[in-house]
């Protein structure tokens, strides 16, 4: 069975930075792009970051290039969002998923709050 | 980016009712779109792929259709546990876009 079980959510400063992660089972880590989605309280779905199987290609949306970096551990079978320059408008539950081209599994999500 | 729009933006439908949700792209995506389910406070779940895919494990029920712009999402007899925001996604070219979701509302 496919689990993702995301980690490190919480409180954080305007400023701040976080790192989020993601425990991977069930499946073969290291053959799958893996791919983080947001979703801020009450609103829809952003698409944030994928990576793909070996690490060597990353994508990100325009609004968190250079604040925010995805990297993976296939040793580990986790996957990471390292969180920097934090502002209000990035408290979201943050929602690690595999994917090939689509995404086909999710975790439960991690909830970050910005906040003074 | 590409954009993508779903309509409605809600609907109010009774069980065993047909239900057919549109998405369309601003530009053509080929048959790069997914459609996803989401329950109040859950995750979402992936429910068709390439446009016309099931997702292993979803009834048969729901149906997807469409390519290059336009889109559609079918539940050709709606469920109890159907009830839910469904959102469209295109993996045609980065970044990914969703649409903006459709809640399915009990009437």
């Amino acid at each position: 069975e496919v689990q993702l079980v995301e980690s490190g959510g919480g409180l954080v400063q305007p400023g701040g930075s976080l790192r989020v992660s993601c425990a991977a089972s069930g499946f073969i880590f290291s053959s799958y792009w893996m791919t983080w989605v947001r979703q801020a309280p009450g609103k829809g779905l952003e698409w944030v970051a994928n990576i793909k199987e070996d690490g060597s290609e990353k994508n990100y949306v325009d609004s968190v290039k250079g604040r925010f970096t995805i990297s993976r551990d296939n040793a580990k079978n986790s996957l990471f969002l390292q969180i920097d320059s934090l502002r209000a408008e990035d408290t979201a539950v943050y929602y690690c998923a595999r994917s090939g081209s689509e995404i086909d599994y999710w975790g439960q999500g991690t909830l970050v709050t910005v906040s003074s | 980016d590409i954009q993508m729009t779903q309509s409605p933006s809600s609907l109010s439908a009774s069980v065993g009712d047909r239900v057919t949700i549109t998405c369309r792209a601003s530009q053509g995506i080929s048959s790069w779109l997914a459609w996803y389910q989401q329950k109040p406070e859950k995750a979402p779940k992936s429910l068709i792929y390439d446009a016309s895919s099931l997702q292993s494990g979803v009834p048969s029920r729901f149906s997807g259709s469409g390519s290059g712009t336009e889109f559609t999402l079918t539940i050709s007899s709606l469920q109890p546990e159907d009830f839910a925001t469904y959102y469209c996604q295109q993996y045609n070219s980065y970044p990914r876009t969703f649409g903006g979701g459709t809640k399915v509302e009990i009437k």
